[in-house]
């Protein structure tokens, strides 16, 4: 079982739609998570991060995280088109200083 | 700037010719991180440093070499390149461990 597992989409979205991408992660003592995107050809750049239960909000971006289900998830509001990148799910287990990342979502907002 | 620099971009060499891949971070961050990223298996971390003279194996450290002897340094050595390290190599810091990283713009590795 992998560390982090994401749907690697594609997934499509019109412009102005919300977009829900969804992590999951095997180490139930997980304690901080993060989300990354990153553009083709691009190195990835850090979205959102995570400790506690619940929701944290960023603008048009909202982090979830449920850590009984084990899942943390991002959300974005009003999605456009420059939105169209690979998002990453990267997990620090609580046993150490590893960081393990998810395989991706690609995510296409159609103008 | 604040900022994550990698050296060389590109590089294509020859199974067996040493290299390194440098990585420098002028934020004076402790934490330090080699990564490897690779079509349907993501971004999987090599090495990775808490800070001068600690350093500790990741995910996949077969075949890779670190160092760190200043804080600002942490360059990747492959001693005897392999087909299989051909890859695209991120380099990455933060303040310490548990936190969010910030990426160098990547070496993207050819080795025939």
């Amino acid at each position: 079982q992998k560390e982090v597992e994401q749907n690697s989409g594609p997934l499509s979205v019109p412009e102005g739609a919300i977009a829900s991408l969804n992590c999951t992660y095997s180490d139930r003592v997980s304690q901080s998570f993060f989300w990354y995107r990153q553009y083709s050809g691009k190195s990835p750049e850090l979205i959102m991060s995570i400790y506690s239960n619940g929701d944290k909000e960023d603008g048009r971006f909202t982090a979830q995280l449920n850590k009984a289900s084990q899942y943390v998830s991002l959300l974005i509001r009003d999605s456009q088109p420059s939105d169209s990148a690979t998002y990453l799910c990267a997990v620090n287990p609580n046993t150490g200083n590893q960081f393990y990342f998810g395989t991706g979502t690609s995510l296409t907002v159609i103008p | 700037e604040a900022q994550v620099t990698q050296n060389p971009r590109y590089l294509i060499t020859v199974t067996g010719k040493k290299l390194t891949v440098t990585c420098s971070q002028n934020m004076n961050h402790e934490y330090m991180s080699w990564y490897r990223q690779d079509p349907g298996l993501g971004l999987r971390q090599i090495y990775y440093s808490m800070n001068v003279e600690v350093t500790d194996k990741g995910d996949v450290p077969e075949g890779y070499k670190v160092s760190r002897k200043e804080k600002r340094n942490f360059p990747l050595i492959l001693e005897s390149p392999s087909p299989n390290q051909t890859s695209l190599y991120f380099c990455a810091s933060s303040p310490g461990g548990r936190q969010p990283q910030h990426f160098g713009d990547g070496t993207r590795l050819s080795i025939l």
